[in-house]
């Protein structure tokens, strides 16, 4: 059974700071990571889709890499804004069919001016 | 192009009452997944389904709820006989397959049962 843990639970910074969220999957045999936000009573925003055989993803200040063998991604958020505050998920597919997804627990982001 | 579209976006439904909950998918997406956020927890996986197949029911519970996805119109979430352990957000997703391609969610329905 898949299991996603992220780590930290929750984080807070200040704003221009660089910071690193992780995420660790315990089936590796993934076709692909995604990684998601979720602003508080909203839905979930696609931010990055990391295929099996990539290694590393980016986009904006965004950057997700993805090492199937240790069954970790990491996302870097470049140069924090306040607006970069809110709930960060990491998801794979998986199970009992490919396109279910399991999802962590998220990591809760702040970034205070 | 739409995005994922869902409605209503709030539901109050009274114990005993029945819940239906609509999800019309991104234009030319055939693939429809629903999922379920109650309070203070995770998003769980409770079923996908393409046009007239239900494809994997493994987070569904067995009773009281059922999903649709007809030929025509949107895919429907229904749950009888509510309780208030019911009451959570419900999100539906959409892709254009099960490889490889993104999950594109909807804003979700907020369901909440007195």
């Amino acid at each position: 059974k898949q299991e996603v843990t992220q780590i930290p639970a929750a984080l807070s910074v200040p704003e221009g700071e660089n910071l690193v969220l992780n995420c660790s999957f315990t089936d590796s045999a993934i076709y692909n990571l995604q990684w998601f936000r979720q602003d508080p009573g909203k839905g979930l925003t696609s931010l990055l889709l990391i295929q099996s055989s990539q290694r590393e993803q980016t986009s904006g200040r965004l950057n997700a890499s993805l090492d199937k063998s240790s069954g970790r991604s990491t996302l870097y958020i470049a140069a924090s804004q306040p607006g970069d505050s809110a709930t960060y998920l990491c998801a794979v597919p998986g199970g009992t069919s490919y396109g279910k997804l399991t999802f962590g627990q998220g990591t809760i982001l702040t970034v205070h001016p | 192009n739409a995005g994922v579209m869902q409605n209503p976006r709030h539901l109050v439904r009274r114990r005993g009452q029945e819940a239906r909950l609509r999800c019309s998918p991104m234009k030319g997406h055939s693939h429809v997944y629903w999922y379920r956020q109650l309070p203070e927890e995770g998003l769980k996986f409770m079923v996908y389904l393409q046009k007239e197949n239900i494809i994997d029911e493994s987070g569904m519970p067995k009773e009281r709820f059922s999903a649709e996805f007809p030929k025509e119109g949107p895919s429907i979430l229904r749950i009888q006989q509510v309780v208030r352990g019911d009451s959570a957000a419900y999100f539906c997703a959409s892709s254009r397959d099960d490889r490889g391609h993104e999950q594109y969610f909807g804003p979700g329905t907020r369901l909440t049962v007195t």
